[in-house]
């Protein structure tokens, strides 16, 4: 089965320096994948999308990569601040065709510290 | 404009009652799916609308649990005889179009708690 997995482990830096987050993915081939933003008691938050066909993506301080052999998407975030921290969770297609349904990972919380 | 907006916040309810939770969608947005989220998990696929297409219901955990939608307008979701294990976060998103790759917003989500 599909299965997905974000490292578990709350990621505790320091501020100004550069936060990577791991997303791993096992039995198939997603067409996208999508990176959200949770903070407590909220709703999660759009940050980027990257397609299969791409290698890297960046927004602001942010920066995707998506590597198909290896499965895995990286998710960086430069110059870290305090207000960064949150839980960041990746998604991807289910690969059930073009209805966008997502598989979200567990997330992984990032503490950012002054 | 606003953003989707879920009803209640928060719901306490008794082991075998029913509750109804409600997601409206912001104006226009013609998918909208629900999510569960339990505490310190990912997000659970539960259902999704598309426009007046049959909704996918794919991944609602039991015959308790249903789901409305009006037109592209509001979406009930419907748990009966609740258990336990239905305590969750359950949270309502809305997509523009029928394009994949269009992002999904969120609401605040409904703290469900079952006694």
């Amino acid at each position: 089965s599909q299965k997905i997995e974000q490292n578990s482990e709350a990621l505790n830096i320091q501020e100004g320096k550069t936060a990577t987050l791991t997303c791993n993915y096992t039995n198939y081939s997603p067409a996208y994948l999508q990176w959200y933003r949770q903070d407590p008691g909220r709703g999660p938050v759009f940050l980027l999308l990257i397609r299969e066909n791409e290698k890297e993506k960046r927004k602001e301080r942010l920066k995707v990569t998506f590597d198909t052999t290896l499965k895995q998407s990286l998710f960086h975030i430069t110059a870290s601040q305090p207000a960064d921290s949150a839980t960041y969770l990746c998604a991807l297609d289910d690969g059930s065709g073009n209805t966008g349904k997502l598989i979200f990972g567990q997330g992984t919380t990032l503490q950012v510290k002054p | 404009g606003a953003g989707v907006s879920q009803s209640p916040s928060n719901k306490v309810t008794e082991k075998g009652k029913d509750v109804e939770l409600r997601c409206d969608p912001i104006s226009g947005h013609t998918a909208l799916y629900w999510y569960r989220q339990r505490l310190g998990q990912g997000l659970e696929f539960l259902i999704y609308f598309q426009g007046n297409s049959a909704p996918d219901k794919s991944g609602l955990p039991s015959d308790r649990f249903s789901a409305e939608r009006t037109g592209e307008s509001v979406s009930t979701l419907t748990i009966q005889r609740t258990q336990q294990e239905d305590s969750a976060v359950y949270l309502c998103a809305s997509k523009e179009g029928v394009g994949a790759y269009n992002e999904q917003f969120f609401g605040p989500g409904t703290r469900l708690t079952v006694l």
